[in-house]
C-alpha cells in the first residue's frame, strides 16, 4: 500500500461546478497537509497548507483534513477554466521528507 | 517576483551519456530539494540540502547521481551514465529553513534518454 493515495482521474467539469478532489493515507504520523497545483509543464505552487483536522477556506478553495480517517479532501467552488491542472495533495510528519500523491488531472470546460 | 531558476528546461540525450541540471534558489533560501516526477506521479525527493550540506540523499541512486551545493546557493545534480528510465522531470525547490515552510518550486528540467 503506498503512503498516499489518489485518483488520478482525469476529472472533466463544468464551468461554475464545485470540485472535489481526495487523498487518502496510512501513515497516522502525517501532521502537515498540504495541496498543491501544477499546470503542464511548469513546476507545482502551494495552494493550501493545513495542520489540524478540521475545515480552512481561501477565496474558492476549502481543504479539509480528517485525521481519524486518515483523509483529506480540497474543495474549489465556481471551477474556472483557470483551475485546469492537475492537483496533488502532499503531507508531511514533524520530522520527515513532504510525501506527494500521484496527482488528480482536472479539466474544467466552458 | 523571486522564482527558483533550472536550465535546461528540456535535454535530450542518448542512454550512457551524461547529463547535468542548475538550480538557483530564492535568495536567502537555506534549504534546497531536487524532486524527480515521473510523469502521472507525483514528485519524490531526491536529495536535500541544508545551506552546502546534505541532509537526505536517501533516495538517490547514488552509483549514477550525484548533487552539490558548493556555496550554499545554486545547485547541480548530474547524472552519469544516464539510462532509459531516468527520463523524468526533475524539480528544484527551495525553503526559508528546513522545518516546514512552503516550498517554491522551479520550473523543472524535462530529460529524455534515448
Amino acid at each position: 500500500q503506498k503512503e498516499v493515495e489518489q485518483d488520478p482521474g482525469p476529472l472533466s467539469v463544468p464551468e461554475g461546478a464545485i470540485v472535489s478532489l481526495n487523498c487518502t493515507y496510512s501513515n497516522s504520523a502525517f501532521q502537515y497537509f498540504m495541496w498543491y497545483r501544477q499546470y503542464s509543464r511548469k513546476g507545482p505552487e502551494l495552494l493550501m497548507y493545513t495542520y489540524s483536522s478540521g475545515n480552512k477556506e481561501d477565496g474558492r478553495f476549502t481543504a479539509q483534513v480528517d485525521k481519524s480517517s486518515k483523509y483529506i479532501s480540497l474543495f474549489i467552488r465556481d471551477s474556472q477554466p483557470s483551475d485546469s491542472a492537475t492537483y496533488l495533495c502532499a503531507m508531511e510528519t514533524s520530522y520527515d521528507k513532504v510525501i506527494f500523491g500521484p496527482g488528480t488531472s482536472l479539466s474544467v470546460i466552458p | 517576483e523571486a522564482e527558483v531558476a533550472q536550465s535546461p528546461r528540456y535535454k535530450i540525450t542518448e542512454k550512457s551519456q551524461a547529463v547535468a541540471f542548475w538550480c538557483d534558489p530564492i535568495s536567502g533560501h537555506a534549504t534546497l530539494y531536487w524532486y524527480r516526477q515521473i510523469l502521472g506521479q507525483g514528485p519524490e525527493l531526491l536529495v536535500q540540502f541544508q545551506d552546502e550540506s546534505v541532509v537526505d540523499d536517501s533516495q538517490l541512486p547514488k552509483d549514477r547521481f550525484s548533487a552539490e551545493r558548493l556555496k550554499g546557493v545554486d545547485s547541480t545534480l548530474k547524472i552519469q551514465p544516464a539510462e532509459l528510465g531516468d527520463s523524468a522531470m526533475y524539480l528544484c525547490a527551495s525553503s526559508l529553513t528546513a522545518s516546514y515552510n512552503e516550498q517554491f518550486f522551479g520550473p523543472g528540467t524535462r530529460l529524455t534518454v534515448l
